[in-house]
C-alpha cells in the first residue's frame, strides 16, 4: 500500500496559479474515480477540498479545482491568496483488496 | 452537526497497547457510513490505520494489521483503536473520521497527541 506521490513543495505569488500533482497507479487514482484533496493548515486537522475527483463540498471556493489523467490527479488553486498556504494531501480509495485509502505524500504551498 | 472527539491517554509506555476512543454526535454510528482512524507522527504526512463499517466490518493497513484492532460501541455510539506493542514510531497525532461512500473523510475529529516513550 504505497502513497500517492506529490512533489514536496509548490509556491505562487498572490493572484497567480498553482498546480500540484498526485501520481498512483491504476490500482487506486487510475482505477476509480474517488479522488480527494485536503487542506491542513498547521495545529489543524485536514479539510477536504475536492472529492470524487473534481467536486467541491459546500463553501469550498471555486478556487480549487481538480482533474485526473490516467493515474495522475490535478489540484489547482487560482488567485492564490494568503490563507491558502498550506499543506495539501492527496488520497484515493484502493478498491476492496486495498481499502479503502492511500494517502498522498503531501505539498507544501506557500504564498510569496 | 456531526462532531467526532478522540480521547485516550497522551503517553504510552515501548511495548504497550494504544487505546483510543472517538465520540461520535450529531450522527449514529451504527446508521451507515464507514468510520476511520488516520494517524500523523510529527512533521510527516498522513497515514491511514484502517476503518470500521457501521455494520462492524473491519479493514486495515497492511503494514499495521497484524497489531490493529477496531471496534463499535452503537451503545455510546462510539468507535474505537487498539494498537499493540508499540514503539517510539507509533508516535503522533491520531485523528478519528468519517466516509460516505464516495469516500472522502467529510468529518474529522480535532486529533490527539500520543507519545510513545518510557
Amino acid at each position: 500500500q504505497s502513497a500517492l506521490t506529490q512533489p514536496p513543495s509548490a509556491s505562487g505569488s498572490p493572484g497567480q496559479s498553482v498546480t500540484i500533482s498526485c501520481t498512483g497507479t491504476s490500482s487506486d487514482v487510475g482505477g476509480y474515480n474517488y479522488v480527494a484533496w485536503y487542506q491542513q493548515h498547521p495545529g489543524k486537522a485536514p479539510k477536504v477540498m475536492i472529492y470524487e475527483v473534481s467536486k467541491r463540498p459546500s463553501g469550498v471556493p471555486d478556487r480549487f479545482s481538480g482533474s485526473k489523467s490516467g493515474n495522475t490527479a490535478s489540484l489547482t488553486v487560482s488567485g492564490l491568496q494568503a490563507e491558502d498556504e498550506a499543506d495539501y494531501y492527496c488520497s484515493s480509495y484502493g478498491g476492496s483488496n486495498n481499502f479503502p485509502y492511500v494517502f498522498g505524500t503531501g505539498t507544501k504551498v506557500t504564498v510569496l | 452537526q456531526v462532531q467526532l472527539q478522540e480521547s485516550g491517554p497522551g503517553l504510552v509506555k515501548p511495548s504497550e497497547t494504544l487505546s483510543l476512543t472517538c465520540a461520535v454526535s450529531g450522527y449514529s454510528v451504527s446508521s451507515d457510513y464507514y468510520w476511520g482512524w488516520i494517524r500523523q507522527p510529527p512533521g510527516r504526512g498522513l497515514e491511514w490505520i484502517g476503518s470500521i463499517y457501521h455494520s462492524g466490518i473491519t479493514n486495515y493497513n497492511a503494514s499495521l494489521r497484524s497489531r490493529v484492532t477496531m471496534s463499535l460501541d452503537t451503545s455510546k455510539n462510539q468507535f474505537s483503536l487498539s494498537l499493540v506493542s508499540v514503539t517510539a514510531a507509533d508516535t503522533a497525532v491520531y485523528y478519528c473520521a468519517r466516509l460516505p461512500y464516495t469516500y472522502e473523510i467529510d468529518y474529522w475529529g480535532q486529533g490527539t497527541l500520543v507519545t510513545v516513550s518510557s
